[in-house]
């Protein structure tokens, strides 16, 4: 059975800095992995996907990488700003058919000015 | 161009109560996909409809139930309610690989 871990639940970090948070996954076998973002009450934004075949994948301040064979995933985030400030969910795609995806419980950034 | 609309955006019910929870996808999107995320939890995912017939479950219960429309949009019908079904329900629509989630509904079950 597919299970998703975040590391750290929690971070805080001034303003300015660079950071990384991490996502394991137990079985290698995924379509894609997906990093999205979730403000307080709110839904879920797709900020980066990685296809299984690809390594990484960058847009603006934000890179992800994936390692399959480890089940490891990285979401690095550049120069950190307090808007940044939410919570950072990874998840995987087992099968390219459907939609369902498996969540880990997510790390709540926390970025203060 | 809208995107991910659900309604209501809070609603409070008793248990054994029953509920329904609607969903308008974003514009050309056929696919609907309902999550339950409880407090401090993942998104686990309930469901998936598409052409109007549901097309992939989660480990739900049968009183979990739903339903799309010709035009795209979807319900969600909760029976029996549970204290356990407390939660922010998540919808989202797609056409293709990438979700577009709603803001969602949160239940609250006293």
């Amino acid at each position: 059975k597919q299970e998703v871990t975040q590391i750290p639940a929690a971070l805080s970090v001034p303003e300015g800095e660079n950071l990384v948070l991490n996502c394991s996954f137990t079985d290698s076998a995924i379509y894609n992995l997906q990093w999205f973002r979730q403000d307080p009450g709110k839904g879920l934004t797709s900020l980066l996907l990685i296809q299984s075949s690809q390594r990484e994948q960058t847009s603006g301040r934000l890179n992800a990488s994936l390692d399959k064979s480890s089940g490891r995933s990285t979401l690095y985030i550049a120069a950190s700003q307090p808007g940044d400030s939410a919570t950072y969910l990874c998840a995987v795609k087992v099968n390219q058919a459907g939609t369902a995806l498996i969540f880990g419980k997510g790390t709540t950034l926390s970025v203060s000015s | 161009d809208a995107g991910v609309t659900q309604s209501p955006t809070h609603l409070i019910k008793t248990r054994g109560q029953q509920v329904t929870l609607r969903c308008s996808p974003k514009s050309g999107h056929d696919t609907v996909s309902w999550y339950q995320q409880a407090l401090g939890q993942g998104p686990q995912f309930i469901f998936q409809y598409y052409e109007e017939e549901e097309r992939q479950r989660g480990n739900f219960p049968d009183r979990f139930s739903g339903h799309q429309f010709p035009n795209y949009s979807s319900e969600l019908n909760v029976n029996a309610l549970l204290l356990g079904d407390s939660a922010l329900y998540l919808c989202a629509s797609s056409q293709g690989t990438v979700l577009f989630f709603g803001s969602g509904t949160q239940l609250s079950v006293l």
